[in-house]
């Protein structure tokens, strides 16, 4: 089964700095998709960006990229400049395009101080 | 646009009581999912649809849990008879399968609490 660890309970990053969430899966499947879902405090799960197996290139959508290191197996975050409003929990997740179902990641409550 | 649809969006209820989610999903979207999140499991699979079939129901409890989506545009998760270890936030989610991406959208959630 697909594993996906992030080892970061917690971060703390100054308002309108860079900060990076680190994402390690396990998988032995050629093609997989790679999510990273942002949980505020009011709950609900909001999509930022994806990376495919086959992408070449490392995925950007505005302040958020992914830096998708394939042979070390990660798919880290990173939020540049970051806003207040990015605290929340930041969930990495995994997806085999056979199964198709999400397997998320424990975590990482991400706190930006001013 | 509407985006997945979630009711109710808090539910309390009594241990032995039955409880009903619904979800919408997206229009035109051909996948939907039911996601349970609890402080102890974090976010788990509960079953997965694809045309309205149940594809993957292997994270389904047990047989207290069934779900059902006899339309491409509703579908609903029944507890019965619903127990305190029940409670979590229960999350459905749809995307348009076959595209590159499957980027899944979720709910805003329901929130149930079984006393």
């Amino acid at each position: 089964a697909q594993k996906i660890t992030q080892t970061q309970p917690g971060m703390f990053v100054q308002e309108k700095e860079a900060v990076t969430l680190d994402c390690t899966y396990d998988t032995s499947d050629p093609s997989y998709g790679l999510f990273w879902y942002k949980q505020p405090s009011s709950g609900e799960m909001i999509f930022l960006i994806y990376q495919g197996s086959y992408d070449q290139q490392n995925a950007t959508e505005g302040r958020y990229s992914l830096n998708f290191q394939k042979a070390r197996k990660s798919a880290n975050l990173v939020i540049s400049a970051s806003q207040l409003g990015d605290s929340a929990m930041y969930f990495c997740a995994y997806m085999d395009t056979g199964r198709r179902a999400l397997t998320f990641g424990s975590g990482t409550r991400l706190q930006v101080q001013p | 646009d509407a985006g997945v649809i979630q009711s109710p969006r808090h539910e309390v209820t009594e241990m032995g009581q039955e409880v009903t989610l619904r979800c919408k999903p997206i229009s035109g979207h051909n996948s939907l999912f039911w996601y349970r999140q609890t402080m102890m499991r974090g976010l788990e699979l509960l079953i997965y649809f694809n045309n309205n079939v149940p594809i993957d129901d292997s994270g389904m409890p047990e047989d207290r849990f069934s779900a059902k989506m006899p339309n491409a545009s509703f579908s609903t998760l029944k507890i019965q008879p619903s127990e305190p270890r029940d409670s979590a936030v229960y999350f459905c989610a749809s995307t348009l399968a076959d595209l590159s991406t499957d980027t899944q959208y979720f709910g805003p959630g329901t929130r149930l609490t079984v006393l």
